[in-house]
């Protein structure tokens, strides 16, 4: 079983539409939770860090379930410009970043 | 405001050749990292390092050497180049590891003949 697990879609969606990924991970011990997107042949790039209390920022929440090893990423008002690769990232108890393989989505006109 | 840099871009070379990747950040940061980057494998980190002067090896070090003489350039090396070791090579830093995020460069795209 890998450490962190995505779907890899794609996610087909048109604009404005909601959609919500979802990412597994096994070590139960793990730490620290983020959000990164990486465009087509680009470096990822830090979305958002997930804390168990959820968070929020503008069109994109968060949400961490600790007793269900998931962390979920939800779009809200989804625009062209959010096409990309969302990478799940688990920091584990071994202080490393583990990475998913991604979550393709594409939002169309 | 550069943050991380990698040189070069990109690179054709023949298997058993050499080379060397640089990494370059200029935000202070103790810890630096080379990942690479395969078609549904997520990002792997080959090498890290905790600090100046110091090298550790992550998931995948078989083929690569690093090092870390000043603190803000973190060079891999290929000492004999093969084919499985064509992909994109990402290198990043942070402030600390206790579950900091990660600024990466934006990748070296290698390609072994």
């Amino acid at each position: 079983r890998k450490e962190v697990e995505q779907d890899p879609g794609p996610f087909n969606v048109p604009e404005g539409a909601t959609v919500a990924f979802n990412c597994t991970y096994s070590n139960s011990a793990s730490q620290s939770f983020f959000w990164y997107r990486q465009d087509c042949r680009k470096e990822p790039k830090l979305l958002m860090s997930v804390y168990s209390s959820g968070n929020e920022d503008g069109r994109f929440t968060a949400q961490l379930n600790r007793a269900s090893q998931y962390i979920s990423l939800l779009i809200r008002d989804s625009k062209l410009s959010d096409s990309a690769t969302y990478l799940c990232v688990v920091f584990d108890s071994f202080q490393k970043l583990v990475f998913g393989t991604g979550t393709r989505l594409l939002v169309s006109p | 405001n550069a943050g991380v840099t990698q040189t070069p871009k990109f690179r054709v070379l023949k298997t058993g050749q050499s080379m060397t990747l640089l990494c370059a950040q200029d935000m202070n940061h103790e810890y630096m990292y080379w990942y690479r980057q395969d078609p549904g494998m997520g990002l792997r980190l080959i090498h890290y390092s905790v600090g100046e002067g110091t090298t550790a090896k992550g998931e995948v070090p078989d083929g690569y050497n690093v090092s870390r003489l000043k603190k803000q350039n973190f060079l891999l090396g290929l000492e004999s180049a093969a084919p499985s070791q064509t992909s994109v090579y990402f290198c990043a830093s942070s402030y600390s590891n206790a579950g900091q995020p990660q600024h990466f460069g934006d990748g070296t795209r290698l390609s072994i003949l």
